[in-house]
């Protein structure tokens, strides 16, 4: 079975700092990757997707993911934080199959100060 | 696009007392639709998903029960609950088209007292 992996659980920055969240994955095959997020008092939403094709992929909001099959990662970056990025975030894999449920990280509290 | 329902927003049931959480999805049909629970200091873990009427597959043995009556609606139950059951309920919905995204509804809140 898989397993996913964010290794900060609170990340506080400040506004204009720049962003990185670490999400490592652990199964063989081909899969499916996400990152969500959870903006206070709102529903957990999709923030990007990886199938296949570029291993950089770019989500809403000026954020963006790499994927590096070798290193069984998929962390988050965003240049430029804002205040309204404060969320929790959630690293998610899919095993290929798509109709499998998915597998999610512990998530990652973020707070950007003003 | 889907819209996912979920009823109630909130709970709080006693030890021991019965559960029915219920999810209804607009906006598609013959969806593949999921459980998911948000225990505090957890991820979101899988509990149960569905690829159609009366088909459920169970991710986690467990003290939860989940049916599905109709195409559109997914109901996550239990006969007695636990102390370990509360948190947060989230139903889900496989994107259509061959995205392979799920799409979360607002969710449910459980504490069990």
């Amino acid at each position: 079975a898989q397993s996913v992996s964010q290794h900060n659980h609170h990340v506080i920055l400040s506004e204009a700092a720049s962003l990185e969240l670490g999400c490592n994955y652990s199964y063989g095959g081909t899969v499916n990757l996400f990152w969500y997020v959870q903006y206070p008092g709102q529903h957990l939403q999709l923030l990007l997707k990886y199938f296949s094709g570029d291993p950089l992929v770019k989500g809403i909001k000026g954020f963006e993911a790499e994927f590096i099959k070798s290193k069984f990662s998929f962390n988050l970056r965003k240049p430029s934080v804002q205040w309204s990025d404060t969320a929790e975030y959630f690293c998610a894999v899919n095993a290929g199959g798509g109709a499998d449920g998915l597998t999610f990280g512990k998530g990652t509290h973020l707070i950007i100060q003003p | 696009s889907q819209t996912i329902h979920q009823w109630p927003a909130t709970l709080v049931q006693p030890v021991g007392s019965p559960l029915s959480l219920e999810c209804t999805v607009e906006g598609t049909s013959n969806p593949n639709l999921y459980w998911y629970r948000q225990a505090a200091g957890r991820g979101l873990q899988l509990l149960f998903y569905s690829v159609g009427i009366g088909q459920i597959s169970s991710e986690v043995p467990q003290n939860l029960s989940a049916s599905r009556p109709q195409d559109r609606q997914f109901i996550l139950s239990s006969k007695k609950l636990l102390l370990s059951d509360s948190g947060f309920y989230l139903c889900a919905c496989l994107g259509q088209g061959g995205a392979h995204t799920q799409y979360f509804g607002p969710g449910t809140r459980l504490t069990v007292l």
